[in-house]
């Protein structure tokens, strides 16, 4: 069956950087894109961006994030990456990969970043 | 930026009735790219409605979208305990691919 399966909950300080991966397994990770998505406190859902596990070059950031975000794939680990800098309050959320097909089908169980001094 | 915007904010309804869920959208939406996820609390969001009206798979024939450009519509049918959530709607057809407010439905 298909799951994504992310890293643990991370505490960061203002200005830092985190990395969010996301481990998918039962499908074929190259044949499909992966969507990150976060969710501040008591906030609605908000797209960063997606990737394309095939081409690792092949990415579409939220305007919002560009400069400060990267997203990633390593295809020899179905694994793919969420990397952002400048990390300030209002990056605290949960943060949510998804295998895209144009829509988000399968999700992972979300990653809770803490952004506190 | 499309901005989706869902109405009502908050629905009260009890278990056995009708809900219906709106989403309004700011320009039109191409080739009805318009998809409806269910999130309850404390979990990631579940796919219920991708192309405006199709059913995801497992998704119950009580869930059922319409609408198309600016105006679509989730309806549930006959509602279940389980049906209690967060829903958000989603297009898909311009970058970037914006969710709606959310709607919470809730128990009267």
């Amino acid at each position: 069956q298909v799951q994504l399966v992310q890293s643990g909950a991370a505490v960061k300080r203002p200005g830092a950087s985190v990395r969010v991966s996301c481990k998918a397994s039962g499908y074929t990770f190259s044949n499909y894109g992966i969507t990150w998505v976060r969710q501040a406190p008591g906030q609605g859902l908000e797209w960063m961006g997606w990737i394309s596990s095939a081409h690792n070059t092949k990415t579409n950031y939220a305007q919002k994030f560009q400069g400060r975000v990267t997203m990633t794939t390593d295809t020899s680990t179905d694994t793919a990456y969420m990397d952002l800098t400048s990390l300030s309050s209002d990056d605290t959320a949960v943060y949510y990969c998804g295998r895209d097909v144009a829509i988000i089908d399968f999700w992972g169980q979300g990653t809770l970043v803490t952004v506190s001094s | 930026e499309i901005v989706l915007t869902q109405s009502p904010g908050t629905l009260s309804l009890s278990p056995g009735e009708g809900a219906t869920l709106s989403c309004r959208a700011s320009q039109s939406v191409s080739s009805t790219y318009l998809a409806w996820y269910q999130q309850k609390l404390g979990q990631a969001p579940r796919l219920l409605i991708y192309g405006a009206s199709n059913r995801a798979t497992g998704i119950p024939d009580r869930f059922s979208g319409s609408g198309s450009e600016t105006d679509f519509t989730l309806t549930i049918s006959r509602l279940e305990p389980e049906d209690f959530a967060v829903y958000y709607c989603q297009q898909y057809g311009s970058s970037p691919y914006t969710f709606g407010q959310g709607t919470k439905l809730e128990i009267e």
